[in-house]
């Protein structure tokens, strides 16, 4: 069935530390992934996508990476900061829909 | 630009009670999605509608209805309230389908 794995489910890092969040999906013709950021309280908000036909993509702090062949994409954030506390959400294209994971809350201490 | 608006965004049903949530987007976009998030379990799609006069079920259907009244509003209804339907409900838009969705800011449904 459809399906996005996602881990792990809390994530504490110190200020400055890099933190990675992987995603794994069931369908190998899934071809659209996106990372959603969720503060409390607020809606979730694109902060970077991927599409198949690409292996990585960055923006400033973040990058994503994808391999294929394994069904897996993961979401970097190098050099945290206080602000980047929140929970994040991968998704995968699947089947006509965008199934999401279950969610990372990040934790970065000052 | 207002975004994707969506009313109320509060509300405290009875089990058995109806009501329709409402959502509206202002960016000639042709899709349009219902979610409910509940803790631990990120984002579930109740139902969406990929272009105007469509609408297909999503993973959770049950206990909801839709309409897509016109290009621009997309309204998700409760015919009989359950406290499973107890949830944080966001309306999302996009312009195609596998493009970036953007996100009402919720509504948060307690049944009793």
């Amino acid at each position: 069935g459809e399906n996005v794995e996602q881990h792990p489910s809390t994530l504490s890092v110190q200020e400055g530390d890099s933190a990675v969040i992987k995603c794994t999906y069931s369908d190998s013709a899934s071809n659209y992934f996106p990372w959603y950021k969720q503060e409390l309280g607020k809606r979730p908000q694109l902060i970077i996508d991927i599409r198949s036909n690409v292996g990585e993509k960055k923006d400033q702090r973040i990058a994503v990476t994808l391999n294929k062949t394994a069904k897996h994409f993961s979401l970097h954030i190098t050099e945290t900061q206080p602000e980047d506390s929140a929970v994040y959400f991968c998704a995968a294209w699947q089947g006509g829909k965008l199934i999401f994971g279950q969610g990372t809350e990040l934790s970065v201490k000052p | 630009n207002a975004g994707v608006t969506q009313t109320p965004k509060f509300q405290v049903l009875k089990t058995g009670q109806s009501m329709t949530l409402q959502c509206a987007q202002d960016m000639n976009h042709n899709s349009m999605y219902w979610y409910r998030q509940d803790p631990g379990m990120g984002l579930r799609l109740i139902y969406y509608s990929a272009s105007e006069g469509t609408t297909d079920k999503g993973e959770v259907p049950n206990g909801y209805n839709v309409s897509r009244l016109n290009k621009r509003e997309f309204s998700l209804r409760l015919e009989s309230a359950a406290p499973s339907q107890t949830s944080v409900y966001f309306c999302a838009s996009s312009a195609n389908r596998d493009n970036e969705q953007f996100f009402g800011p919720g509504t948060r449904l307690t049944v009793l």
